[in-house]
C-alpha cells in the first residue's frame, strides 16, 4: 500500500539554526514526492517536488529536501531558519491507484516551531 | 488571477442540513479536488475530476457528492450532514501532467452540530 509518514508531530528550532522535517514514504515504483507549507487559516502551499534526477531538491523560500531511495526518506532541510518559517508542513506522494496518478497522498503533518 | 476561490469561507449546520460548498479556479486548469482535513490526520481525499463533466471516488467519498459542470467550478455537496462531517474542506485544481503541483484555496470551515 502507498503511504507516508511524517514520524515527528512537532519540530521545534532557533532562529539561524538549521531545520530539517523528516518524511519517509511507501510507494510501488519511483515516487513522485512533494512538500507543502499552511500557515494558520491558509490553504497549502507548494514548496518543491522530486520526480527523478539530482536527489537534492531546492524550492521557495529557501528550502530544499534529500531524496534517498535506499532509506525510502524526504527530508525537508533548511540551513537557518527562520520565525516567520513557522507552519504546518506537508510531504505527499503521488497516488498511482487513481486515473493518471492525479491525486496525492499526504502524510499527517508537522508542526515547525521557529522561536526568535 | 484569483486563482482558487472557495464560498463559503464558514459554516454552521444542524444534523441532517444540506449544503453545497463552492470551488472556483480561474487557472483553466483540468483536474480538481475536494478535500478534508481533520486534526492529526492529514488531507484525505473525498472525490475528485480530471474533467468537466467526470468525476470520481476518493479515499472517504461516503456522505458527499460533486458535480462539474463547468470546467472551472466543482461543487461539494452534503445531502444530510452528520457531526463526523466536521472539517475543514479545501480544493484544489491542477493542469496536465502527472508531476504538476496543485494549488489550493483557502479552505471552508464547517461545523455540523
Amino acid at each position: 500500500a502507498q503511504s507516508v509518514a511524517q514520524p515527528e508531530d512537532q519540530v521545534n528550532v532557533a532562529e539561524g539554526n538549521p531545520l530539517t522535517v523528516k518524511c519517509t514514504y511507501s510507494v510501488s515504483g519511483n515516487p513522485y514526492l512533494f512538500w507543502y507549507v499552511q500557515y494558520p487559516n491558509r490553504g497549502l502551499q507548494f514548496l518543491l517536488k522530486y520526480i527523478t534526477g539530482d536527489n537534492l531538491v531546492k524550492g521557495s523560500y529557501g528550502f530544499e529536501a534529500e531524496f534517498n531511495k535506499s532509506q525510502t526518506s524526504f527530508h525537508l532541510k533548511k540551513p537557518s531558519a527562520l520565525v516567520s518559517d513557522s507552519a504546518l508542513y506537508f510531504c505527499a506522494v503521488r497516488d498511482i491507484r487513481l486515473q493518471a496518478g492525479t491525486a496525492l497522498i499526504f502524510g499527517k503533518g508537522t508542526t515547525l516551531s521557529v522561536s526568535s | 488571477n484569483a486563482g482558487v476561490t472557495q464560498t463559503p469561507k464558514f459554516r454552521v449546520l444542524k444534523t441532517g442540513q444540506s449544503m453545497t460548498l463552492l470551488c472556483a479556479q480561474d487557472m483553466n486548469h483540468e483536474y480538481m479536488y475536494w478535500y478534508r482535513q481533520d486534526p492529526g490526520m492529514g488531507l484525505r481525499l473525498i472525490h475528485y475530476s480530471v474533467g468537466e463533466g467526470t468525476t470520481a471516488k476518493g479515499e472517504v467519498p461516503d456522505g458527499y457528492n460533486v458535480s462539474r459542470l463547468k470546467k472551472q467550478n466543482f461543487l461539494l455537496g452534503l445531502e444530510s450532514a452528520a457531526p463526523s462531517q466536521t472539517s475543514v474542506y479545501f480544493c484544489a485544481s491542477r493542469t496536465l501532467g502527472a508531476v504538476n503541483e496543485q494549488f489550493f484555496g483557502p479552505g471552508t470551515r464547517l461545523t455540523v452540530l
